[in-house]
Formats: structure tokens, C-alpha cells, sequence
């Protein structure tokens, strides 16, 4: 069975603190995501790398980086929380011939910054 | 800019009715259109996928619909049951690119015991 796992499914964190989320997907998939989801806002890309080492800036990019530096892991990275971050996040990987297949969502990690 | 809209935000339904949701997209330009489920706190399940070739697809009580020239989908759910409670969303390529997808803000599904 395909698997995209999120190594935390609830963080608090405080202000200004560094936060890292974690992924790891075991389909061998290029393709990785990370995303938010808030109410009324709906899903909204933050980075994604379609390689080891690459990365590509999403539409909501700022206040976070990403690091892929193994192909079956796809970190997030909140360099200073702030509560405005506070939200759902969704790791999701794909296959390169993404025309033709799915994505694949991990069960979500929920953040909480105070 | 690829935008997708989905109609109505929240529905609640008998069990037994039958059911449409809709989707509709503003570019066109797709190969394919995604429909996925999402069961509280949780993420995103893939119901079904239809190329830009086909017209329908079909799983189980479910059944997609793809009409690209209009820039509309369907996902008809038959015979409502409690456990098809959920948010359904559903996704298109972002204009542009060959592996981001734009979703929907999905509908609020209730089926009422």
C-alpha cells in the first residue's frame, strides 16, 4: 500500500521558535509537495521539488523553506514561527508523468503557534 | 490564471438521495481533472481521475464527468450513504506547469441517517 507519512500529526510551538516537518513518501515519486489548508482559503502550495536537491517556490512561499535531500524525504521548514503560520499542513508526493497519475496526500500535520 | 470553483460550499442530504457536486475550472487547457476526499483532520483521498480524452469515469456509486470546453465537472454520488460524509475537493493542472495542481475549496458533504 502507498504511503506518504508525516512524522508529526500535532505540533504547539511558541514564537520564533524554528519548526520542522517532516515527510517521507516510499512510492519513489519525483514529485513532492508541501501545502496549507485553512478554512475558506482552501489548499495553497507553499514548495514543491520535483527532484533531489531542486526545489520550486509555490504561491505562499514566504516564511518557509524546504529541503530534499534524499528523494523519498521533503522537509518544511518554519525558520521563526509566527501565529499567522498557524494552520493544516499537507505533504503530498506524485510520480513524474503526473499527466497520468494521482497525488498522494500524507495525513496532515496541524500547527499550532502561540 | 487557472481558478476552480466549487459549488455548493455545504450540503446536506438524506441517506438514499442521490447526489451532484460540481466543479467548474477557468483554463481550459487541462489533461486531466482530479476528484479527492477528505474526511475531518485528515488528508486528501483520490476518488477518481479522468484524463482530457475521456468523458466519464466511474467507480463504485460514483461517477465523474469531465466537459473541457465548458470548463465543468460533476462527481454524481448514487444511493447516499452516512459513511460518504466528507469534503470533496476537486483539483486541476495549474496553468502552466505539468505538476502543480489547483484545487477547489471543496463541498461540505452531510448525509443525514
Amino acid at each position: 500500500d502507498v504511503k506518504v507519512t508525516q512524522s508529526s500529526r500535532y505540533l504547539v510551538k511558541r514564537t520564533g521558535e524554528k519548526v520542522f516537518l517532516e515527510c517521507v513518501q516510499d512510492m519513489d515519486h519525483e514529485n513532492m509537495f508541501w501545502y496549507r489548508q485553512d478554512p475558506g482559503l482552501g489548499l495553497r502550495l507553499i514548495y514543491f521539488s520535483y527532484d533531489v536537491k531542486m526545489k520550486e517556490k509555490g504561491d505562499i512561499p514566504e516564511g518557509y523553506s524546504v529541503s530534499r535531500e534524499k528523494k523519498e524525504r521533503f522537509s518544511l521548514i518554519l525558520e521563526s514561527a509566527s501565529t499567522n503560520q498557524t494552520s493544516m499542513y499537507l505533504c503530498a508526493s506524485s510520480p513524474a508523468r503526473a499527466q497520468r497519475n494521482t497525488i498522494y496526500f500524507g495525513e496532515g500535520s496541524w500547527l499550532t503557534v502561540v | 490564471k487557472q481558478e476552480v470553483t466549487q459549488i455548493p460550499a455545504a450540503l446536506s442530504v438524506p441517506e438514499g438521495e442521490n447526489l451532484v457536486l460540481n466543479c467548474s475550472f477557468t483554463d481550459s487547457a487541462i489533461y486531466n481533472l482530479q476528484w479527492f476526499r477528505q474526511d475531518p483532520g485528515k488528508g486528501l483521498t483520490s476518488l477518481l481521475l479522468i484524463q482530457s480524452s475521456q468523458r466519464e469515469q466511474t467507480s463504485g456509486r460514483l461517477n465523474a464527468s469531465l466537459d473541457k470546453s465548458s470548463g465543468r465537472s460533476t462527481l454524481y454520488i448514487a444511493a447516499s450513504q452516512p459513511g460518504d460524509s466528507a469534503t470533496y475537493l476537486c483539483a486541476v493542472p495549474t496553468s502552466g506547469s505539468a505538476r502543480q495542481l489547483t484545487f477547489g475549496s471543496g463541498t461540505q458533504l452531510t448525509v443525514l441517517p
